[in-house]
This record gives structure tokens, C-alpha cells and sequence, in this order.
């Protein structure tokens, strides 16, 4: 079965940092691109950041530009979020998911892992 | 930035009726890197179609997307039960967009 499980999530101070993991089963991870999408509570999608096959190409969404770094290890088959200088605003409901080759649409999501940035 | 609006912000609509959502971007857009989503609540989305027309694994034929530069429509032919929930569309490209969502409730 084809499957990404996020795991880190929790609460952190504002200023604080937080570390996103997704473990990748099913598929030949180091085929596909792989992405982070979040939402905040109540509100809509928001793309956050990718990474290609090889993890030699990232880019980000202006608002985590500088604080989050996205990576992964394909003999692992794990992709990861480092998060820092978390602010109130970062506070969602983080997906790890797996691109659609050639397509840049998202096929396969994770369950979410709940980021809280709350004093 | 490509921004992408959807409309109507809510569609009420009752099972057996066509519901017919849109997507209108801010630049033309590859039709190869428009998708649309379904999100119900407390679940994450799914793929619905990818590169504005193809269906996805699984995907019923009453879903059709279509369109192609700054306009793009998805489709439901005949509403089920099942069908209502909160639809996105995303743009590719050297980032990634999504709309701000339609929600299609029962009328």
C-alpha cells in the first residue's frame, strides 16, 4: 500500500523550532518529487515547499523562506521539515505528499501532523 | 505570482443536479500543471484531476475537468451524497497555488 505517515508535530513557543518528519512506503520514493502543504485551521491549502528526486533542487513559499529547510533520504525513504523561527502564523495542520510525475499535482497525502505555535 | 480565484465561494446544490465549479487564474496557466482537489472534513484532500483533464486513479467519470489558459471548470455531473465537500484547484510551476477553495453544501 502506498502510504506517507507524518510524525513531529506539536506545540512550540513562538521563536521556537520544530522537526517534520514523513515516512514513505509503497513506491520507489527516490522517483518522485515530494512536497509540504499545510492548513491552518479552518482556512484553506497552502503549498509550503518541494524537493526534487535527488534532494539537489528545494524551493519555498516566500512566507518560510530562510526559517524552514526541507530534505530527505532516499535510502531511508524519509522526508523531513525543519522548522525554525516558528510564529503564530505557522500554527497548521502540516501533509507531506508525493508529486505526480510530470504533472506537479499531489496524488498521495499524509494524515496531517498538527503544528501549534502558542505561547 | 500567479493567483488563482475560484468561484462561487459556495455552491448549494441538491444530489442528482450538475454542479459546475471554476478556476480563473491571473496569468495563463499550463494546462499540463492544473489540478483539482476534494477535501472533506478532517480528512486530508484528494486528487481529482491532474493536467486540467485526466482523471485520477479511482476517480468516477461523473468528475470532468477542462479548460485551458486562464479558465478552468471541473464538473460534477450528477451530484451523490458523497460528492459534497470542499474543492480546490493548484497551479504548477516554479511554485505551487492553490484557489482558496469552493465549498459545495446540499441545498
Amino acid at each position: 500500500e502506498v502510504q506517507l505517515v507524518e510524525s513531529g508535530g506539536g506545540l512550540v513557543q513562538p521563536g521556537g523550532s520544530l522537526r517534520l518528519s514523513c515516512a514513505a512506503s509503497g513506491f520507489t520514493f527516490s522517483s518522485h518529487w515530494m512536497h509540504w502543504v499545510r492548513q491552518a485551521p479552518g482556512k484553506g491549502l497552502v503549498w509550503v515547499s518541494s524537493i526534487n528526486n535527488d534532494g539537489s533542487y528545494t524551493v519555498y513559499a516566500d512566507s518560510v523562506k530562510g526559517r524552514f529547510t526541507i530534505s530527505r533520504d532516499n535510502a531511508k525513504n524519509m522526508l523531513s521539515l525543519q522548522m525554525n523561527s516558528l510564529r503564530a502564523e505557522d500554527t497548521a495542520v502540516y501533509y507531506c505528499v508525493r508529486d505526480v510525475h510530470g504533472f506537479g499535482a499531489f496524488d498521495i497525502w499524509g494524515q496531517g501532523t498538527m503544528v501549534t505555535v502558542s505561547s | 505570482e500567479i493567483v488563482l480565484t475560484q468561484s462561487p465561494g459556495t455552491l448549494s446544490l441538491s444530489p442528482g443536479e450538475r454542479a459546475t465549479l471554476s478556476c480563473r487564474a491571473s496569468q495563463s496557466v499550463s494546462s499540463n500543471y492544473l489540478a483539482w482537489y476534494q477535501q472533506k472534513p478532517a480528512q486530508a484532500p484528494t486528487l481529482l484531476i491532474y493536467g486540467a483533464s485526466s482523471r485520477a486513479t479511482g476517480i468516477p467519470d461523473r468528475f470532468t475537468g477542462s479548460g485551458s489558459g486562464t479558465d478552468f471548470t471541473l464538473t460534477i455531473s450528477r451530484l451523490e451524497p458523497e460528492d459534497f465537500a470542499v474543492y480546490y484547484c493548484q497551479r504548477a510551476g516554479s511554485s505551487y497555488t492553490f484557489g482558496q477553495g469552493t465549498k459545495l453544501e446540499i441545498k
